[in-house]
């Protein structure tokens, strides 16, 4: 049973450390996202690449998020410094990339940054 | 610009009655809809899709939605709903240009069952 995995799960970390968060899309999947989801301002698409070249990252912060895939089968997410207004559960989901596809979600990984 | 708005942020019903979730969208042309499901805990799983033809859609676990293009909605419905079918549920719409699969979500509706 094919599915996203991403790590970590859960990440506690102290307002100005490095964080990178990891992504396996399911093997095939041409399409990476990353989502984040809060109480407040719900799911917001963050990123999105497509055969791992970056189609859009204007839901990102530019000055301290970045978004890679060094290869096909992992994609990150860092946020350097991290802030408490980035405390948030943060999801991957993979696609064939089609309007009508579905999107795969994995786990998310939840970060509280103090 | 799309959007999709699901005007209830939290539905209760008792187990075995019948369930409809409220979905509006804006879109200009043919939208491609979605409904996914979010146990707690998880990621969001797709319960179906509407992209053409038959605008009565089945999905998984029981659920069927409609798309009605003179509503603008695509509401989502459940004849008996089972205590496991407590979740959050999220509406999303096929965003700008369709090809690259970005979808845009509403805010979601928690939906809590009571024995």
């Amino acid at each position: 049973d094919a599915r996203v995995t991403q790590t970590p799960r859960d990440k506690v970390t102290e307002m100005g450390q490095e964080v990178t968060m990891r992504c396996q899309p399911i093997l095939g999947h041409n399409t990476v996202f990353w989502y984040r989801q809060t109480m407040m301002q719900g799911l917001e698409l963050l990123a999105y690449f497509r055969n791992r070249a970056p189609l859009d990252d204007s839901g990102m912060p530019k000055d301290r998020f970045s978004a890679e895939m060094p290869d096909a089968t992992l994609a990150t997410l860092k946020i350097q410094p991290s802030e408490p207004r980035d405390s948030a559960v943060y999801f991957c989901a993979s696609g064939l990339g089609g309007g009508s596809d579905t999107q795969y979600f994995g786990p998310g990984t939840r970060l509280t940054v103090l | 610009a799309q959007s999709v708005t699901q005007p209830d942020i939290h539905i209760t019903v008792s187990e075995g009655a019948s369930l409809e979730l409220r979905c509006n969208y804006s879109y200009g042309a043919t939208p491609y809809l979605f409904w996914y499901v979010q146990s707690p805990g998880q990621g969001l799983q797709l319960l179906l899709k509407y992209f053409s033809g038959d605008t009565l859609v089945q999905g998984i676990k029981g659920f069927e939605a409609e798309f009605k293009r003179s509503q603008s909605s695509f509401n989502l419905r459940k004849p008996s709903v089972h205590w496991s079918d407590a979740a959050e549920y999220f509406c999303a719409v096929g965003a700008g240009d369709s090809n690259t699969g970005k979808l845009i979500f509403g805010q979601g509706t928690t939906l809590q069952v009571k024995p």
